[in-house]
This record gives structure tokens, sequence and C-alpha cells, in this order.
């Protein structure tokens, strides 16, 4: 089965820096998504990390160790649009189908 | 434009009747998915298809049912027997040649009163 865990809550300042963690359990592994949600809105692709190690993407970076069931999601130089869901989905390795978390809310404040 | 649709955005039924949401795609992707989301929850798999005329159940598959006769559709139907079918429901889809990564629609808001 899937374990997925990550804070339901952040709230930070504009300007600053925010890490959402993401800690799973899984039964094969083919990698971890972080997708971006706005209320009522369809989640959108941020990263895909399937090898231990930083991808960087402008803003936002995501950290994978796989050893440790371990992601995390950087986001600097946070604006007001950042504030938004942020999904934490694991693939396994033997189908199509991904495991999410509950999502992480994040809250920009001027 | 290559995207996934779904219609309506916001659907209001009577509690007992039938309703079936839309959801097309022309990414050409062979996998479709429909998840549903409440209030502060993520996504939960209520059934995925991994070709033509194939589907299996997900998670919570109870009360609801569903059809993959074309490769670019994927229509929901959720039941009077779903006990509680107000929410949002996201449908999506993949390709073995893109990884795993899931394109979602702009979603469907029902309300059964």
């Amino acid at each position: 089965g899937q374990n997925i865990d990550q804070p339901t809550e952040m709230t930070a300042t504009e300007g600053a820096i925010v890490q959402i963690n993401c800690t799973y359990q899984t039964s094969g592994f083919n990698g971890l998504f972080w997708y971006q949600q706005h209320a009522g809105e369809a989640p959108t692709f941020l990263s895909y990390n399937v090898l231990d190690g930083l991808e960087e993407k402008g803003r936002f970076s995501s950290f994978l160790s796989r050893s440790k069931g371990y992601s995390y999601l950087l986001l600097k130089e946070l604006q007001m649009k950042d504030s938004a869901s942020y999904l934490c989905a694991v693939a396994r390795s033997n189908d199509y189908k991904l495991s999410f978390g509950a999502g992480t809310t994040v809250t920009v404040r001027a | 434009d290559g995207g996934i649709t779904q219609s309506p955005k916001y659907l209001f039924r009577k509690e007992g009747q039938n309703v079936t949401l839309s959801c097309e795609q022309n990414l050409n992707h062979d996998a479709m998915y429909w998840y549903r989301q409440d209030p502060g929850q993520g996504l939960r798999l209520i059934y995925y298809s991994q070709i033509v005329n194939d589907f299996q159940k997900g998670d919570i598959a109870e009360g609801y049912s569903v059809s993959r006769e074309k490769k670019e559709s994927f229509p929901l139907t959720v039941t009077s027997a779903q006990k509680n079918p107000t929410a949002f429901y996201l449908c999506a889809s993949s390709n073995r040649d893109s990884g795993y990564e899931q394109y979602f629609g702009p979603g469907t808001r029902l309300t059964v009163t």
C-alpha cells in the first residue's frame, strides 16, 4: 500500500523561502511528483524526481532521497500567486497509478 | 491545442438521480483516471483505465461506474448508490511515453441536494 504524509498548512511572507516536506512508504517506486493546485482548479505539474538529489527549476526546487522515503519542495522568493495547495504524489513501479498525499496549503502574506 | 476537457464546470442534481460527468482528451494518451477531491483532502482514485474497453476500480469505486469505448473519452456516472456524491471531480490522463505524469482537466464541481 501507500502512505504519504505532508504538513497540512504553512504560512510564509512574500519574498521568503518555504520548504514542504513529504514522506512516503510504498511498495514499489517509480518516481515522485509535485503538483500545484489553486483553489477550484486542476493540479498542474511542478516537478518529477526519480533519482536521488536536487532538481532546480527557476524558483522551485525538488529533492528526493529514496533510501529515506523523503522528498521536499522548496519555493524561493515567494510571491502572492504561490498561495496554493501543493500535492506530493508517488508513482508505483508496476502500473500507471499515482498515490497522492492530502496536500499542503501554503499561504503567502504581504 | 491538446488537452483534457471536462464539462460542465458546475453541476447540480437532486438526490436519487444518476448523473454522468464527461471527460475528453486529445493527447492520444492510453491511460485515463477519475479522482474525487473533498475539502482539505487529497485526490482519491475512483476508477482508471489503461486501455480502451478495459478499466479497474480505484480506492473508492462504490457508487460509481465508468466506460471506455473510445480512447479519447472516459465518462463517469455517479449513481444514486453513492452516499456522499457532492465533491470536486477531476479527470486525468497519462502515457508511458511521457513517464507517469498525469495531465488534469479543469474539474467538475457536483452538488447533490
